[in-house]
């Protein structure tokens, strides 16, 4: 149980077009997912935390204008990288919360990430 | 402001050797602790957490971890690592119960034969 699918694992793209990267919690309803940027060699930086039905909470820094992010249901979150730039290559990383668990911490279940590379 | 520091980049060890993986976190409220383990290319598995209760945590593969408050720490250990345990290794603490977590720079476990 617990699993956190991401959709595509890998995407290559060019300079300021859009991508879509999906996030889907496949046998439990996720009321929160975060959003990660993990580079090469370092450690996880959250971006942002998506709430099912309300507008994501950013970092400070990331631009939400940029990173755009909907949570439209209870298991699915989608990150939509605007305008990708070669710095905006990164591997992105989704986790989710289970939604039994709402009050509880615990740990929240990792998608296996999408490298997305900007020519 | 919560944070966790993990005091070696990398760590490189015979097989069948014991390891420790260094972490000291910071913090001035309850504290929640995680260690992580990535495989490359995948996302993040737990290997265990700390909650409250024992101090000496068990997780999967053969680690476990021990909470200390005195010195802050909460280090990884393996009596005898195998070389599918090389990868890196996570960190992290709760920021409060919203499940926010915040990393550690993460350690690069690398098993030798």
């Amino acid at each position: 149980g617990a699993v956190v699918s991401q959709h595509p694992s890998w995407v290559i793209c060019k300079s300021g077009t859009s991508v879509k990267i999906e996030c889907r919690s496949l046998d439990f309803q996720a009321t929160t997912m975060f959003w990660y940027r993990q580079f090469p060699k370092q450690s996880l930086m959250l971006m942002a935390t998506s709430n099912e039905g309300s507008k994501a909470t950013y970092e400070q820094g990331v631009e939400k204008d940029k990173f755009l992010i909907n949570h439209a249901s209870l298991t699915l979150s989608t990150l939509t990288v605007t305008s990708a730039h070669p710095e905006d290559s990164s591997f992105y990383i989704c986790s989710a919360r289970d939604r039994e668990k709402r009050g509880v911490v615990d740990e929240q279940f990792f998608g296996p990430g999408t490298r997305l590379t900007v020519l | 402001a919560q944070s966790v520091t993990q005091l070696d980049s990398q760590v490189p060890v015979f097989e069948e050797a014991p390891v420790e993986l260094r972490c000291n976190y910071s913090s001035s409220v309850s504290v929640y602790l995680f260690w992580y383990v990535q495989y490359p290319n995948q996302g993040l598995q737990l290997l265990l957490k700390y909650l409250s209760g024992s101090t000496l945590v068990k997780g999967i593969n053969g680690f476990e971890a021990e909470f200390n408050k005195s010195q802050t720490s909460f280090h990884l250990r393996k009596p005898s690592v195998h070389i599918s345990d090389t990868a890196e290794y996570f960190c992290a603490t709760a920021y409060n119960q919203g499940g926010k977590l915040i990393f550690g720079q993460g350690t690069e476990l690398s098993v030798k034969p």
